[in-house]
């Protein structure tokens, strides 16, 4: 599978847009950029997922360039139950393993 | 509101005990994941099952480990015998595959956390 870097850290202001790059400038044709999150001391939870289009659903937006080598997570209105881990994660989809690399720590201060 | 439910929330035995973990998938879903998570080595895969069969367990320590689906409601994971190292928090996740392209998510259920002394 692809690997994924990502930042180790940002915050933003309660009520901003955030913004969370990941680079997989590896990624295959076949494979899938998913995003989940790990709020302290709780399972991961599925945010959302893109092959090539731009992608939205009530949690996040998932934007991915043209060429497939990076993508942007954007929670519109972060609040601070946003604050988590978020792991950016490439895979070919369906009956595929997710390997977590580190995330991103994401704090969104008041 | 469906969710993963796993038994025990936190688990606290000595070195060389069995420990037994166990998780109730979603209803319906046919696939089911155990993961661990230390500090350390983050989040890892241990094994997964699709309809109740093992499908890649290649993550987990096979001399001691030991993950089973009794039936389609209860899947297991059990350390025999367990050691200090072992001490993690132990995640399900289940799954619906329906062999569409892209169709990978999860759901994870709150965790087990073993410590080992």
């Amino acid at each position: 599978d692809a690997k994924t870097t990502q930042p180790p850290s940002m915050d933003c202001a309660e009520g901003r847009a955030a913004n969370l790059p990941c680079n997989h400038s590896t990624i295959s044709g076949n494979e899938y950029v998913y995003w989940y999150r790990q709020i302290h001391s709780q399972g991961p939870q599925y945010i959302i997922h893109g092959l090539k289009n731009n992608e939205t659903n009530e949690m996040a937006s998932l934007i991915i360039t043209e060429d497939r080598k990076s993508s942007t997570l954007i929670l519109p209105h972060a609040t601070l139950r946003d604050t988590a881990v978020y792991y950016c994660i490439v895979c070919p989809g369906a009956n595929s393993k997710l390997t977590f690399g580190k995330g991103i720590t994401l704090s969104v201060r008041p | 509101d469906a969710r993963v439910t796993q038994t025990p929330r936190d688990k606290v035995t000595e070195m060389g005990q069995e420990v037994t973990m166990r998780c109730q998938p979603i209803l319906g879903h046919n696939t089911v994941f155990w993961y661990r998570q230390t500090m350390m080595q983050g989040l890892e895969l241990l094994a997964y099952f699709r309809n109740r069969a093992p499908l890649d367990d290649s993550g987990m320590p096979k001399d001691r480990f030991s993950a089973e689906m009794p039936d389609a409601t209860l899947a297991t994971l059990k350390i025999q015998p367990s050691e200090p190292r072992d001490s993690a928090v132990y995640f399900c996740a289940s799954g619906l595959h329906k062999s569409l392209a892209g169709d990978n998510e999860q759901f994870f259920g709150p965790g087990t956390r073993l410590t080992v002394l």
